[in-house]
């Protein structure tokens, strides 16, 4: 089975703070994706990776920057956290042509 | 404007009736369409797409979707729901190379 895993489930920092969060997935995927989902929003993109060092912006790249050194692993990262990013962060994976995209279990961020 | 809307926030129905989750797309070309479920406290899973081919496609769970191109609709449904089929659901299109609209989900509660 495929397997995306998430550094934490639940996620606590202060306004203006840096904030990382780590994505691996275990099957080689070419591509991986982090989404944030808000109610009634659904999922929106911030970022994809198709490559090592690869990243494109998504819908809402603003606040966010991300890092993929590895095939395995892609690093979402906020420079200085704000309320308003205060969300569910997801991050996803999947094969090159294959567009069935392997999800983690989330990241619930709070940012006080 | 390429986007993907699912008109219901919510889907109530007994055990053992016919399920529809609606979702409804716009995007220029070709449509890529899928369906994921998410239970509580978990990622997405992908439940089943349509690329190309018969207009009715079979996902995981007994699921099935139909894509309709003249009404730019993509239902899932299912003959006979679950109590344990009660979760949000997930409709999405491919717009771009590897960036994807999520609708922004379908609650669905399956009473005893």
């Amino acid at each position: 089975d495929v397997k995306v895993t998430q550094s934490s489930r639940y996620l606590v920092k202060r306004t203006g703070e840096k904030v990382f969060l780590e994505c691996v997935q275990d099957m080689d995927h070419e591509n991986m994706f982090w989404y944030r989902q808000d109610p009634g929003l659904g999922l929106r993109l911030i970022y994809f990776s198709y490559d090592v060092k690869m990243k494109e912006k998504g819908d809402i790249p603003e606040g966010y920057s991300v890092s993929r050194e590895k095939k395995e692993r892609f690093s979402l990262i906020l420079e200085s956290a704000s309320t308003n990013q205060t969300s569910m962060y997801l991050c996803a994976s999947s094969f090159e042509g294959s567009y069935e995209q392997y999800f983690g279990p989330g990241t619930r961020l709070t940012v006080t | 404007a390429q986007s993907v809307a699912q008109p219901e926030d919510q889907v109530n129905v007994a055990e053992g009736n016919p399920l529809t989750v609606k979702c409804t797309y716009s995007v220029s070309g070709n449509p890529y369409l899928f369906w994921y479920v998410q239970y509580p406290n978990r990622g997405l899973q992908f439940l089943l797409k349509y690329i190309t081919g018969d207009n009715l496609v079979k996902g995981s769970y007994g699921f099935e979707a139909e894509f309709n191109k003249s009404q730019t609709s993509f239902h899932l449904k299912k003959p006979s729901a679950l109590v344990s089929d009660s979760a949000l659901y997930f409709c999405a299109v491919r717009y771009n190379f590897n960036k994807f609209y999520f609708g922004s989900g379908t609650k669905l509660n399956v009473k005893p």
